[in-house]
């Protein structure tokens, strides 16, 4: 089974500042990654996703995150953070990645973002 | 619109009465999965299902039950709900296990 770390379950940031959302994975094969966002009273949605190919992946909202397999980690960046990025933030990582049927999810604790004015 | 849907969104209830929250997506994903989250644990896998008939435990399934009888529905059955589980739930689904999931909105339990 994967294990997924996240440093840190809270995060504050002022508006402007550089975000940095930590994760790092269990795996010694390279799975797939994947970062959500949950708001207050919502379900998680996709931020950004590594599968292949290129290691620095962005996604919506200016985020981006870069895989680092030496490092095995996964960390989520925005370079200017916004009021309205506050919200609980989840790495998330596959097993048996790499094309196989019987994958799933394992998730990381979260990491609550505040951005202060 | 591709979603998931959950009902109820909002339930209290009591000790010993069985309940049942259902889950249904219109994306015609093989791959379903219910979660609980809880305050500092984050979200732990309770049951999931690769495709129809095909159902397996996840990390915290005991006084849990699922079924799949059809592709786009994944009810979750709480037969004897306790305390302990009382948790906001999510359902999500997937074209398979390791890609991106689609959640719902979630289904806050209270159980006294």
């Amino acid at each position: 089974a994967q294990s997924v770390t996240q440093l840190g379950s809270h995060v504050s940031v002022s508006e402007g500042a550089l975000v940095l959302l930590r994760c790092n994975y269990s795996s010694s094969v390279p799975p797939y990654l994947f970062w959500y966002v949950q708001y207050p009273n919502q379900g998680l949605q996709l931020l950004l996703k590594y599968t292949t190919g290129a290691t620095l992946v962005k996604g919506i909202n200016g985020f981006e995150a870069e895989f680092k397999k030496s490092e095995t980690s996964f960390h989520l960046t925005k370079p200017s953070a916004h009021m309205s990025d506050a919200a609980e933030y989840f790495c998330a990582v596959s097993d048996l990645g790499r094309g196989s049927t019987l994958g799933r999810l394992y998730f990381g604790r979260g990491t609550q973002l505040t951005v202060w004015p | 619109e591709a979603q998931v849907t959950q009902n109820p969104r909002y339930l209290i209830t009591v000790t010993g009465k069985k309940l049942t929250v259902t889950c249904s997506q219109n994306m015609n994903h093989e791959y379903m999965s219910w979660y609980r989250q809880d305050p500092g644990l984050g979200l732990r896998q309770i049951y999931y299902s690769m495709n129809v008939e095909v159902t397996d435990k996840g990390d915290v399934p005991e006084g849990y039950k699922v079924s799949r009888k059809e592709k786009r529905n994944f009810p979750l059955i709480l037969e004897s709900p306790s305390p302990n589980q009382t948790s906001l739930y999510f359902c999500a689904s997937s074209v398979r296990g390791d890609q991106p999931q689609h959640f719902g909105d979630g289904t806050r339990l209270s159980i006294l």
